[in-house]
């Protein structure tokens, strides 16, 4: 069964530079959630679009924006670095109405800010 | 705000059962759910359990859920080397939006 697919699967920027994560959906899933998940900690919520729209809204610096495109998948901008985005950015899936609201993950994307 | 509570360490034989505790405040936590997490990979999912349950098995694991205490709880039975990861207990509920909430995760180390 096709999973959350995410890339980079690595990426290593400097301070101030920017970076774009990229998230593709499971198929026909209408909602997306990101993660960000430092050295040894859990994961925190960042931000989630549900059909295009952002639909809630955690700890993200204003730093970093997102959005959901017309074909579902995701985008995560992270502009002028910091050696503290250094973490696992994680992204899921879920299709909204089902109550179990389960979210599939992707395997990631290692970031790491020099 | 919410809050999801884990102890960080468990350390078991390899066929021993283990079991690993969880705690939650929201109230309004309609589902919560087991990750695991191997070195450097994916938070998998491993099993959910509805708020209005109190137990769900799934072959070798075992959910035991205590609404009135917020407690919460994952059993694995005949516990192999494979199992050592890191297991973080989430919930979600109406007044999160659908995001999940994690805890700190427990790290599983299994001894042959």
């Amino acid at each position: 069964a096709a999973g959350v697919i995410q890339s980079p699967r690595h990426l290593i920027k400097e301070k101030r530079e920017t970076a774009t994560l990229k998230c593709y959906p499971i198929p026909r899933h209408d909602t997306v959630y990101w993660y960000q998940q430092g050295p040894g900690q859990d994961p925190q919520f960042l931000i989630s679009f549900y059909e295009k729209m952002q639909s809630d809204k955690g700890s993200i610096p204003d730093r970093f924006s997102a959005q959901q495109f017309s074909d579902y998948h995701s985008e995560l901008n992270m502009s002028s670095l910091e050696l503290g985005d250094s973490a696992l950015y994680f992204c899921a899936s879920s299709l909204a109405g089902l109550p179990k609201n389960i979210q599939y993950f992707g395997a990631g994307t290692r970031l790491s800010v020099l | 705000g919410e809050d999801v509570e884990q102890s960080l360490f468990l350390s078991v034989r390899e066929g021993d059962s283990s079991v690993i505790n969880c705690t939650y405040t929201d109230s309004s936590s309609t589902y919560l759910y087991w990750y695991k997490q191997e070195p450097g990979a994916g938070l998998q999912l491993l099993t959910y359990i509805f708020s209005n349950m109190d137990m769900k098995q799934d072959q070798r694991l075992t959910v035991l859920l205590n609404k009135k205490d917020k407690h919460l709880s994952l059993r694995i039975a005949d516990t192999q080397t494979g199992d050592s990861a890191i297991y973080f207990c989430a919930e979600s509920g109406y007044n999160q939006g659908g995001k999940l909430i994690f805890g700190q995760g427990t790290e599983l180390s299994v001894k042959p």
